[in-house]
């Protein structure tokens, strides 16, 4: 059971905008960034989105994040195949001192 | 270029002992906060550990807290895993990344170990 909570599958059109959310609670969530790992079958993960909203270079601006409280999604708009991987949220937690990360989604490009 | 290459992984025996070693590349090392991730087969990613610049501080996932330790030697450019009192739970893919505790900006191409008899 992860620490912060995450829908294991998504799926959507290319085209489409699909959003994948990302609950946890004061210790984490709600007092610290949260920040967003893509992983394409087989690779490691690379850093999608930082501190809640904020793309590293070289992540196109489809893709974007938002935060409330101790829940933030990311949103992915224009959906391509290329975008079907796994999605993790991740974020500090004060009360266990570690960082944890969102179980997973799975985002299938139908 | 940022470079990561992990090595040192294989078969361990429940209860053996293991040292993960990543060498870094590419970026002044000394300067940067480390951190090891791990992911068990078909499952998702599992925070491990996190080293500061200097090495004196240190953070644990609580379930390794005890029997891993991290630690780094930034005139080899390298940081390590010592793992002990390995457990089946502990077969994973080990991956070295670059940064503090959720910011992993470069991430190396992992090492799978495996705790099997």
């Amino acid at each position: 059971q992860s620490v912060l909570t995450q829908p294991p599958s998504a799926s959507g059109t290319p085209g489409q905008r699909v959003t994948i959310s990302c609950s946890g609670s004061s210790s984490n969530i709600g007092s610290n960034y949260v920040y967003w790992y893509q992983q394409l079958p087989g690779k490691a993960p690379t850093l999608l989105m930082s501190r809640n909203t904020q793309r590293p270079s070289g992540v196109p601006d489809r893709f974007s994040g938002s935060k409330s409280g101790t829940s933030a999604s990311l949103a992915i708009s224009g959906l391509r195949s290329e975008d079907e991987a796994s999605y993790y949220c991740a974020a500090w937690d004060d009360s266990l001192r570690a960082a944890v990360f969102g179980g997973g989604t799975q985002l299938t490009v139908l | 270029e940022v470079k990561l290459v992990e090595s040192g992984g294989g078969l361990v025996q429940p209860g053996g002992s293991l040292r993960l070693s990543c060498a870094a590349s590419g970026f002044i090392f000394d300067s940067y906060r480390m951190t090891w991730v791990r992911q068990a087969p078909g499952k998702g990613l599992e925070w491990v550990a996190n080293i500061n610049q200097g090495g004196g501080e240190r953070y644990y996932a609580d379930s390794v807290k005890g029997r891993f330790t991290i630690s780094r030697d930034n005139s080899k450019n390298s940081i390590y895993l010592q793992m002990n009192s390995l457990r089946v739970e502990d077969t994973a893919v080990y991956y070295c990344a670059r940064g503090p505790m959720a910011v992993l900006d470069y991430w190396g191409q992992g090492i799978l170990v495996t705790v099997s008899s």
